[in-house]
């Protein structure tokens, strides 16, 4: 059974340029989950996705978006990048009422 | 709004001490707490889940317990390999699935 895998691992960008984060999900998941995880903080929840549709958003300005595609995988996108937003991505993906398989993160960082 | 407080923030153990984190929660309606740990730089494995108060999970050297209240992870004789950061989350009943963690436990275990 393969895992939760994202893409890139690591990432720089510049302030101001767009981003986009990627993640497969595990086998037979059709529920996706982003988080943010700053240096020191637990992870704080971006959005989540359930068969192609938006399904929940943390307090997260729009800038932040994403989609979901037929075969479960998902993108996160961020525009108008701030520094601020250096962080641990988190994909997680599950089936409905069970527990949440985490990606390796990816590692963004903004200058 | 929901919330987890997890203590301490660190923990420094010798091999073979045993020793407990404590995750408080608020939460409208649970639907379940869940145990993960981390590594640095990586995602949050799964250890536990639990539903409902009186419910203990046991998994090699760890030990989860649930109340009304808090939860806590019981680590008997921790060996090196148990250091990682803990992070505790609940997931409210009805919404979305999101996961509101705690900022974690940084657990060493000195050999």
């Amino acid at each position: 059974e393969t895992g939760v895998t994202q893409s890139p691992t690591h990432l720089i960008k510049t302030r101001g340029q767009q981003v986009t984060l990627r993640c497969s999900s595990q086998s037979g998941h059709n529920t996706v989950s982003w988080y943010q995880q700053a240096l020191g903080q637990g992870p704080q929840f971006i959005f989540q996705y359930y068969r192609e549709e938006e399904n929940g958003r943390g307090n997260f300005p729009p800038r932040f978006s994403g989609l979901q595609f037929p075969n479960y995988s998902s993108e996160l996108n961020v525009n108008a990048l701030e520094l601020d937003d250096s962080a641990l991505y988190l994909c997680a993906s599950s089936r409905p009422r069970e527990e949440a398989f985490f990606g390796q993160g990816t590692r963004l960082t903004v200058v | 709004e929901d919330q987890v407080t997890q203590s301490p923030e660190a923990l420094r153990l010798q091999e073979g001490e045993s020793s407990s984190l404590n995750c408080s929660y608020t939460v409208s309606g649970l639907r379940g707490l869940f145990w993960y740990r981390q590594d640095p730089g990586k995602g949050p494995e799964f250890l536990f889940t639990l539903y409902s108060a009186g419910e203990e999970k046991e998994k090699e050297r760890l030990k989860a317990t649930l109340t009304k209240k808090e939860s806590f992870l019981h680590i008997t004789a921790p060996k090196p390999e148990d250091s990682a950061t803990y992070l505790c989350a609940v997931q409210a009943l009805g919404g979305s699935e999101k996961l509101v963690f705690g900022k974690g436990t940084k657990l060493t275990v000195n050999p």
